[in-house]
């Protein structure tokens, strides 16, 4: 059972268009959604978070939009540039014993962004 | 500073060869993680340690597999008679403990295990 749904697989886009990328998820325990960067040979890197207290978080050009209600949350990425063309995860996880970050990753998206 | 390193970044094993693949994490983590990524597809996590104790085995695909992290840094995984579905890249992470999901787990490069 996926728990985490991710969508689009691919995505291209031109410069400066707006990339969203959207999740599902299913577990209403889930109470933290980071999204990570993945670049070919390189392991993933946080891009950015958020907590499901609130409907929207911004750092930069990055966006996360979530909707506990649809159990939904999306990245948008404002004025994409081709150094953005990477592989993007959305990943949930819940507050359990050992208070450790057990993370359930989506499929993945592979963003191409064209100058 | 220095982040997570793990070699060999690249292994070919012959079926039912066994493997070992080590993990660096930042100096002073108390969390570490080990996931397994099938080409194409997301992290699936495999094993958490904190500090030397193996908390949450709850991952691994069989008994084929074993994590240790006797000192509390550095951590093996170990595969025994690799199977070809073993094929995939395994990425370690670690983090401060704090306490809660929170923490920002920080990935290594991985290392690409490929079964023949």
């Amino acid at each position: 059972q996926q728990q985490v749904k991710q969508s689009p697989q691919s995505l291209i886009v031109q410069k400066g268009g707006i990339p969203i990328i959207n999740c599902a998820y299913e577990n209403t325990a889930f109470d933290y959604f980071p999204w990570y960067q993945q670049f070919p040979g390189k392991g993933p890197a946080l891009l950015i978070a958020i907590r499901p207290d609130v409907s929207e978080k911004k750092e930069g050009r990055f966006t996360i939009s979530f909707n506990k209600s649809a159990k939904q949350f999306s990245l948008h990425i404002m004025d994409s540039q081709p150094g953005d063309s990477a592989t993007y995860f959305c990943a949930a996880s819940k507050t359990g014993a050992g208070g450790y970050n057990k993370l359930i990753f989506g499929a993945g998206t592979r963003l191409a962004v064209h100058p | 500073g220095a982040g997570v390193s793990q070699s060999p970044r690249y292994k070919v094993a012959k079926r039912g060869q066994d493997v070992a693949l080590r993990c660096d994490p930042i100096s002073g983590h108390v969390s570490l993680f080990w996931y397994q990524q099938a080409l194409g597809q997301g992290p699936e996590f495999l094993t958490y340690f904190q500090n030397e104790a193996q908390l949450d085995k709850s991952g691994l695909p069989s008994d084929r597999f074993f994590a240790e992290r006797p000192e509390g840094s550095v951590s093996t995984l170990k595969i025994q008679r690799t199977q070809q579905e073993d094929s995939a890249v395994y990425l370690c992470a670690s983090s401060p403990w704090t306490g809660a999901n929170t923490d920002t787990q920080y990935f290594g490069p991985g290392t690409r295990l490929t079964v023949l």
